[in-house]
């Protein structure tokens, strides 16, 4: 199973430039998350959805952006690229809350803005 | 929002030697997460805990929910060099109604030959 999916692995970006990174799953999981990952840090909640159409603000939403448009798919996008968003970003999933149903996460996304 | 309090933030050991980390917290939890994380990698979930004292084993690793439910922690037993990574843990406190949880920092372990 490929389980969830980033794309792309590697990227940067000048100042003001955007671009959206994908993440898809296939395991019908309902709940899909974005996460930061700076050094030193724990794990950063950006944005989350509970189902397709659903969509909320984590901790840091600022400066990003997420659809739902699908069960699968949960793109994130940065509008304007700024170096406060350079870090590795982890999307995730898990079927549902509570009991047994623990995250899982995609390889990442390592993004440099200069 | 708030994270865990994980320790040690490292650890230099010798390959055979036992590891010990944990993580803390003034909230109650009603799960707790162990991943491990590779050097370029996504985080990879190692034990799941979904009960105050439940204690969980997967080969080495053997994990346990605290009793007050505010703390976990994890042992590597007999470590071998491909433990190297940064394990970190994951909450959900019991306050939180969706699938919110909480991070640690990581421990990064280190195993020399």
């Amino acid at each position: 199973n490929a389980g969830v999916t980033q794309t792309p692995k590697f990227r940067i970006l000048k100042i003001g430039q955007s671009m959206t990174l994908q993440c898809t799953q296939d395991m019908n999981h309902n709940y899909m998350y974005w996460y930061r990952q700076d050094p030193g840090m724990g794990l950063k909640l950006i944005y989350y959805s509970v189902g397709a159409g659903i969509t909320d603000k984590g901790e840091v939403p600022n400066g990003y952006n997420v659809s739902r448009s699908t069960t699968e798919d949960f793109p994130l996008r940065l509008e304007l690229a700024a170096p406060s968003q350079t870090s590795v970003y982890f999307c995730a999933s898990s079927l549902r809350t509570g009991t047994n149903s623990p995250l899982h996460f995609g390889n990442g996304t390592r993004l440099t803005v200069t | 929002g708030q994270q865990l309090n994980q320790s040690p933030q490292s650890m230099f050991i010798q390959e055979g030697e036992d590891v010990s980390m944990n993580c803390t917290s003034s909230s109650i939890f009603n799960t707790w997460l162990w991943y491990k994380q590779d050097p370029g990698e996504g985080p990879v979930l190692l034990i799941a805990l979904y009960k105050a004292g439940e204690l969980t084993s997967n080969g080495r690793l053997t994990a346990q929910f605290g009793i007050t439910r505010k703390d976990s922690f994890l042992n590597i037993s007999a470590s071998i060099p491909s433990d190297v990574g940064i394990y970190f843990c994951a909450g959900q406190r019991t306050t939180d109604s969706w699938g919110k949880f909480q991070f640690g920092a990581g421990t990064q372990v280190v195993v020399t030959p």
